[in-house]
């Protein structure tokens, strides 16, 4: 069984703060990741994905991948309310081609 | 383009009754998945297909059954709907697969009562 591990929240930062989210995986052999964005009643959107070790920057997002501590990450710097939402990591199975495997989300809270 | 669409957006069915999940697709993806989202509980996969014609199980196939006759169309069947399957369901299209961008549609809040 494939697992990806998220804290669920909330994780509350005041506006103008970096906010950090983490995720674990199992599958040692998982070469895809992904941060998705979900609001609330509406379906993921992809922000970030990486592939490589080490960070990948667009915008105010960085994603961080450690595939030797199995360990992924996402900063968004200069925190805005409009970033309040459930942050989706997810990871592409090393063994089943199209199956992603998704935490169950991370709930950010930007306060104002 | 609409993107990805789905119908209906809400639907309540009772015990035993079957129902069919319309998804579209207009971007000309060969790839797509059906999930589920339970609440505390992630995205699980259902059925993905990779070309009209060719589909295969995810994670949580037992329940459901799917058809891909076009590549636009990836229509989810529910038969003897169960309390379990009450959940969100959401489709989603890939152009390369699962290894890169999967775009969602508004998805399907299904109760079974």
């Amino acid at each position: 069984q494939k697992e990806v591990e998220q804290n669920s929240g909330p994780l509350s930062v005041p506006e103008g703060a970096i906010a950090s989210l983490n995720c674990t995986y199992s599958d040692r052999g998982s070469q895809s990741f992904f941060w998705y964005r979900q609001y609330s009643g509406k379906s993921p959107e992809l922000i970030m994905f990486i592939y490589s070790n080490g960070d990948k920057e667009d915008g105010r997002f960085t994603a961080q991948l450690n595939k030797a501590s199995q360990y992924v990450s996402l900063l968004i710097r200069d925190s805005q309310p409009s970033d309040s939402a459930t942050y989706l990591c997810a990871v592409l199975n090393s063994g089943g081609y199209q199956k992603v495997t998704f935490g169950i989300g991370t709930k950010l809270q930007v306060i104002p | 383009n609409a993107g990805v669409t789905q119908t209906p957006k809400f639907r309540i069915l009772k015990i035993g009754q079957s129902m069919t999940l319309q998804c579209t697709q207009d971007m000309n993806h060969n790839y797509m998945y059906w999930y589920r989202q339970d609440p505390g509980m992630g995205l699980k996969l259902i059925y993905y297909s990779v070309g009209a014609g060719i589909t295969d199980k995810g994670e949580v196939p037992n329940g459901y059954n799917v058809s891909r006759s076009t590549t636009e169309d990836f229509p989810l069947r529910l038969e003897l709907a169960a309390p379990s399957q009450t959940s969100v369901y959401f489709c989603a299209s890939s152009s390369r697969g699962a290894a890169y961008e999967q775009y969602f549609g508004p998805g399907t809040r299904l109760t079974v009562t």
